[in-house]
């Protein structure tokens, strides 16, 4: 298996432009992380799908930010407009939750390194 | 939400000498408690986790305690090598289909 794949590896943006990030989750993978990694914050949750539905949002830090899953293979986290304060490691994470409550194990992709000048 | 403690943030330790990382969670519905390591530039990758039903799990030079009452678990790591140098994460879940909600993370520093 290929894996948690995600786009761009690494992205250089002036302030106030638009970002996309995007991810392919491992083939057959159900639920769907963003998660946000800064050394003041460490890795935050900030947004979690199940069957391509948005669950729980409540980490996402503002109306500048935005996430879609148009498929079980697909999704993208938007910032507009970036600010310098969003350059971090944006890392995409799926997992395959069986409905049990035993908690499921969730596979990280390589990143997207942001910063924004 | 739930809120997750880990310590100490850096740790070094003569190669060959174990090492111990300890986390604490709030949220006494929590069930499932993985850990994860982190190399510079690289992705957390998992290497062991254990489930509320199980007191201890065993892998190798890793082993994970877990004490539900008191709410916190470990991380031992024997026999250190030098390649155990990274970023170790805790995580904590209460289960179903939620994410994780990480412990900032300890810097494990293997001395030569």
């Amino acid at each position: 298996d290929a894996g948690v794949i995600q786009s761009p590896r690494h992205e250089v943006t002036e302030m106030g432009q638009e970002v996309t990030l995007r991810c392919k989750p491992i083939s057959g993978h159900n639920s769907l992380f963003w998660y946000r990694q800064t050394m003041m914050r460490g890795l935050e949750l900030l947004i979690y799908f199940n069957n391509n539905v948005p669950i729980d949002d409540s980490g996402m830090p503002e109306d500048r930010f935005s996430a879609k899953m148009p498929n079980a293979s697909f999704s993208t986290l938007k910032i507009q407009p970036s600010e310098p304060r969003d350059s971090a490691v944006y890392f995409c994470a799926s997992s395959l939750w069986i409905g049990s409550t035993s908690g499921n194990t969730i596979y990280f992709g390589e990143g997207s390194w942001l910063t924004v000048v | 939400g739930e809120n997750v403690e880990q310590h100490p943030s850096t740790l070094s330790v003569q190669e060959g000498d174990s090492a111990v990382i300890k986390c604490t969670y709030s949220d006494s519905a929590s069930n499932y408690f993985p850990w994860y390591k982190q190399e510079l530039g690289k992705r957390p990758q998992l290497i062991i986790d254990i489930r509320s039903n199980v007191g201890e799990k065993k892998d190798q030079r890793i082993a994970v305690t877990l004490n539900k009452t008191a709410k916190h678990f470990s991380l031992h790591i024997t026999e250190t090598q030098p390649e155990d140098s990274a970023v170790y994460f805790c995580a904590v879940s209460g289960g179903g289909a939620d994410g994780l909600t990480f412990g900032k993370g300890t810097h494990l520093i293997i001395q030569p």
